[in-house]
């Protein structure tokens, strides 16, 4: 069982270039979202999408766009990285219930 | 002012000790309250789960909700090394889509 899978794991970017990050979860899960975790932020919440054909925004939206491209898969997009976007990304899912969210590994971005 | 504190530590104890970790939130709409664990290079993992006040065992663990000082608490007891890890502390409220305010965690160091 693979739960939520991220990738790439490892990005290295220059300022100015674009990059999508690809989630995918096969628990069946409705509610999906992406979390950004810097040291001593804790983690943030960037975007999250409640059920399939929903988004909205969370705390730190700006600079980054998302699709749910269906139940399964949460996909974020930096259009023009900066180096303030330069953190470790989580994607995460959720049935419900209490809520318990299931993380992915991260993924890794540099921006230089 | 942040939603939720969380000392950062480190907090480095010999294996057997008991251990405290703690948060406090200022948010009075918070009603549901979890720690979650996290090893290095990896995604956060849930612990505990606790809905509104009171106490919560699990093992060698125990979470306590205390909603009139607006403090949350997680105990270790007997720490082993395999406890070694960022401790995440995570609110949320009713009708919030599920989408979890973090503290910024606590990494702890257990020595053999």
């Amino acid at each position: 069982n693979a739960g939520v899978t991220q990738t790439p794991k490892f990005q290295v970017l220059k300022t100015g270039q674009s990059m999508t990050l690809q989630c995918a979860q096969d628990m069946n899960h409705n509610s999906m979202y992406w979390y950004r975790q810097d040291p001593g932020m804790g983690l943030r919440l960037i975007y999250y999408s409640a059920s399939e054909g929903t988004t909205d925004k969370g705390e730190v939206p700006n600079g980054y766009n998302v699709s749910r491209l269906n139940k399964r898969e949460f996909s974020l997009r930096l259009e023009s990285a900066a180096p303030s976007q330069t953190s470790v990304y989580f994607c995460a899912s959720t049935t419900g219930g209490t809520g318990e969210l299931f993380f992915g590994e991260g993924s890794r971005l540099t921006v230089l | 002012q942040k939603e939720v504190e969380q000392d950062p530590g480190p907090l480095s104890v010999p294996e057997g000790a008991i251990v405290s970790l703690n948060c406090t939130y200022s948010n009075s709409a918070f009603q549901y309250f979890m720690w979650y664990r996290q090893y290095s290079r990896k995604g956060p993992e849930l612990l505990m789960y606790t809905y509104s006040s009171g106490n919560k065992e699990d093992g060698r663990f125990t979470a306590q909700v205390d909603k009139s000082s607006k403090y949350i608490s997680l105990f270790i007891r007997d720490s082993q090394p395999s406890d070694s890890a960022t401790y995440l502390c995570a609110m949320s409220w009713v009708d919030s889509s599920y989408k979890l305010i973090f503290g910024s965690g606590t990494r702890l160091l257990v020595r053999p």
